[in-house]
């Protein structure tokens, strides 16, 4: 019964290096939420997606930033040439198949990967 | 650019008080309101889904109210105990299942 596994909990990456992060939903679920956390600072919207289709991307900075959520595997939020700046607690949430008419699910999120860059 | 209010942003109180807090969103399109509880060094984890407007949610000591006319949600906690101890997240959910978060209140309960 695994619930939202993200890995790596940690992970260091030198200014310009590239960071992979993954998301592999409860089993059942659809719906793949990314947010970030930064230093007193909530959860801030990056992108929500379903299998191979990004729904709301808005949260998203435009460059250096994707995400992907294939049909088979993990979600994967992929960040190019870090900088410090994208220091920060990436966590993902899950959720079952959403829309006005269905059930009103809560999100489960995962442990979180927590990204430094130096 | 969809603002999700929550208040105080932190709270003390003493073992045994009651307390409440306060998240204002915005009435269009809303589709529903989450409450999530976040202890330190875990994740957070879902109290409540409500959607009607005077929805009143409860489990144990903790409830929660929803007015969606005027866009606010009041959670209470009830005889708070040191265990109750967490950030408390709230999130509005528009039509198209995007959920956007509030900064959440931070609450300590001294024993």
């Amino acid at each position: 019964n695994a619930g939202v596994m993200q890995n790596p909990r940690h992970l260091v990456r030198r200014r310009g290096q590239e960071a992979r992060l993954r998301c592999s939903p409860m089993k059942g679920h659809s719906h793949v939420y990314w947010y970030r956390q930064l230093p007193e600072e909530g959860l801030k919207f990056m992108v929500y997606l379903q299998k191979e289709n990004i729904i709301d991307e808005s949260g998203m900075p435009k460059e250096r930033f994707s995400a992907e959520f294939p049909k088979e595997g993990p979600s994967i939020l992929r960040i190019q040439q870090v900088v410090r700046g994208d220091s920060a607690a990436y966590f993902c949430a899950s959720s079952p198949v959403r829309g006005i008419y269905l059930n009103n699910s809560p999100l489960h999120f995962g442990n979180g990967t927590r990204l430094t860059v130096t | 650019i969809l603002n999700v209010e929550q208040s105080p942003q932190s709270l003390h109180v003493q073992e045994g008080d009651s307390t409440n807090f306060t998240c204002s969103f915005p009435s269009s399109n809303f589709y529903a309101l989450h409450w999530y509880r976040w202890e330190t060094a875990k994740s957070p984890e879902a109290l409540f889904v409500m959607t009607l407007n005077g929805d009143e949610k409860k489990k144990g000591r903790i409830s929660a109210t929803l007015n969606t006319k005027e866009g606010y949600s009041y959670l209470y906690i009830k005889g708070s105990q040191p265990e109750d101890s967490a950030t408390y997240l709230c999130a509005f959910e528009g039509s198209q299942g995007n959920l956007i978060f509030g900064k959440g209140t931070k609450l300590s309960v001294k024993p």
